[in-house]
């Protein structure tokens, strides 16, 4: 029973292209959550999807970041024209249902960006 | 806000003592998570804590959740090398919240 996959683990991009990171989640998990961990601090909510909706962005900055969860295929987390800041790694957690006692979620190995 | 506060932030002991890191905030959870990340990977998934007072074991692990749910600590009996990496705890507010709040989180060396 695979664990949620994410790809790639390791991503160098120069400043101001785009990254494209992927997230399959845990076999019959609808709820993918998208978490940013940058050095000594704690993992951020960034987003919360369903299978073709966004549920909550809340935590997403406004700009060049976007993020989509196809009905068939991966989550996608889009950064364009990427900055040294956003450089950091990116977790993928998916749930059965939403988190709580009943919806324990379980994390990816995670992408790192690095922005050269 | 709701924030986690871990303690301690760093902790490196001698195998085969125990320890207790702990997790504290001023706000009520409806659950609690434990995780354990270890350099370049995922957290991944230890315990998840519901109920005000439980206690929840995993082999040398123990786990408790405060009475108010506020609070969380996880001790380690008879530690071992292979328990060293990050303790990350992190809190689900409830009420439909998908949000976990995470702690920075303690890192632990457990010396041979």
């Amino acid at each position: 029973n695979a664990g949620v996959m994410q790809n790639p683990r390791h991503l160098v991009r120069r400043r101001g292209q785009e990254a494209r990171l992927r997230c399959s989640p845990m076999k019959g998990h609808s709820h993918v959550y998208w978490y940013r961990q940058l050095p000594e601090e704690g993992l951020k909510f960034m987003v919360y999807l369903q299978k073709e909706n966004i549920i909550d962005e809340s935590g997403m900055p406004k700009e060049r970041f976007s993020a989509e969860f196809p009905k068939e295929g991966p989550s996608i987390l889009r950064i364009q024209q990427v900055v040294r800041g956003d450089s950091a790694a990116y977790f993928c957690a998916s749930s059965r249902q939403v988190p709580g006692a009943e919806g324990e979620a379980f994390f990816g190995q995670g992408t790192r960006l690095t922005v050269v | 806000t709701q924030l986690l506060e871990q303690s301690p932030q760093f902790l490196s002991i001698q195998e085969g003592e125990n320890l207790t890191v702990y997790c504290n905030s001023s706000s009520v959870f409806s659950s609690l998570q434990w995780y354990r990340q270890e350099p370049g990977e995922g957290p991944v998934l230890l315990v998840t804590v519901v109920t005000g007072g439980e206690v929840k074991k995993l082999k040398r692990l123990t786990f408790q959740f405060g009475d108010a749910r506020k609070d969380s600590s996880l001790h380690i009996t008879a530690a071992q090398t292979g328990d060293t990496g990050l303790y990350l705890c992190a809190g689900d507010p409830g009420a439909g919240s998908y949000q976990l709040t995470f702690g920075k989180g303690t890192k632990l060396s457990v010396i041979p």
